[in-house]
């Protein structure tokens, strides 16, 4: 069985600061996505990391993927109050229906 | 275009009752996934559909739960004689194809009680 770590579970910071979120695994994954998801609503993806070493930027979020492609972390800088909500990663690990694996899920307040 | 739509979004219901969730995925996309999200938790898989028929029903933690999607487009989660521990957020999500961004409804939160 496949399992996605995440840290911390729980994060609640000052407009402005800068955060690192975690995802980790024993396991190697094909591809690592990540998620975020407001309450009542259903996960947005907001990238996909596909090489070991790939790093990708949206704008103030930083993504980055393991060598290994065993682990990813999720950098926001200068965090607003509209960056709180549920940030889960999930591993796809191949074959032939894509299921994913979600972590449980970084849970980020920004206060103003 | 419309996204994912699920129904109801709220469903209450007793213990040993039986209850059916209904998901509308996007027009065209192929793939259907339902995964189950409970309390501090990330979502679950608990079955993937390509096209009519269930390719992977592996997640499916009983035979309480049954899963149809018989015209290849809408599909029902069924769930039989439900007990309390199901109560969970029921979240469905298309693709174009399996290997293809998964796109999630609001999801349907079922209560037991």
């Amino acid at each position: 069985t496949q399992l996605l770590e995440q840290s911390p579970q729980f994060l609640s910071i000052q407009e402005g600061e800068n955060l690192t979120v975690y995802c980790n695994s024993s396991s190697v994954f094909s591809s690592l996505q990540w998620y975020r998801q407001e309450p009542g609503e259903g996960p947005v993806l907001l990238v996909t990391v596909v090489t070991g070493g790939e790093v990708k930027k949206l704008k103030r979020l930083t993504f980055q993927f393991g060598d290994a492609r065993k682990d990813s972390s999720l950098h926001i800088t200068a965090a607003q109050p509209g960056d709180t909500g549920l940030y889960l990663c999930a591993g796809d690990g191949g074959g032939s229906n894509y299921k994913l694996t979600f972590g449980k899920g970084t849970l980020l307040t920004v206060n103003p | 275009g419309a996204g994912v739509s699920q129904t109801p979004s709220n469903k209450v219901t007793e213990k040993g009752k039986y209850v059916e969730l209904r998901c509308d995925p996007i027009s065209g996309h192929t793939a259907l996934y339902w995964y189950r999200q409970s309390l501090g938790q990330g979502p679950e898989f608990l079955i993937y559909f390509q096209g009519t028929g269930a390719a992977d029903d592996s997640g499916l933690p009983n035979d309480r739960f049954f899963a149809v999607r018989p015209e290849g487009s809408v599909s029902t989660l069924k769930i039989q004689r439900t007990e309390r521990g199901d109560s969970a957020v029921y979240l469905c999500a298309s693709s174009a194809g399996h290997s293809e961004t998964q796109y999630f409804g609001p999801g349907t939160r079922l209560l037991v009680l």
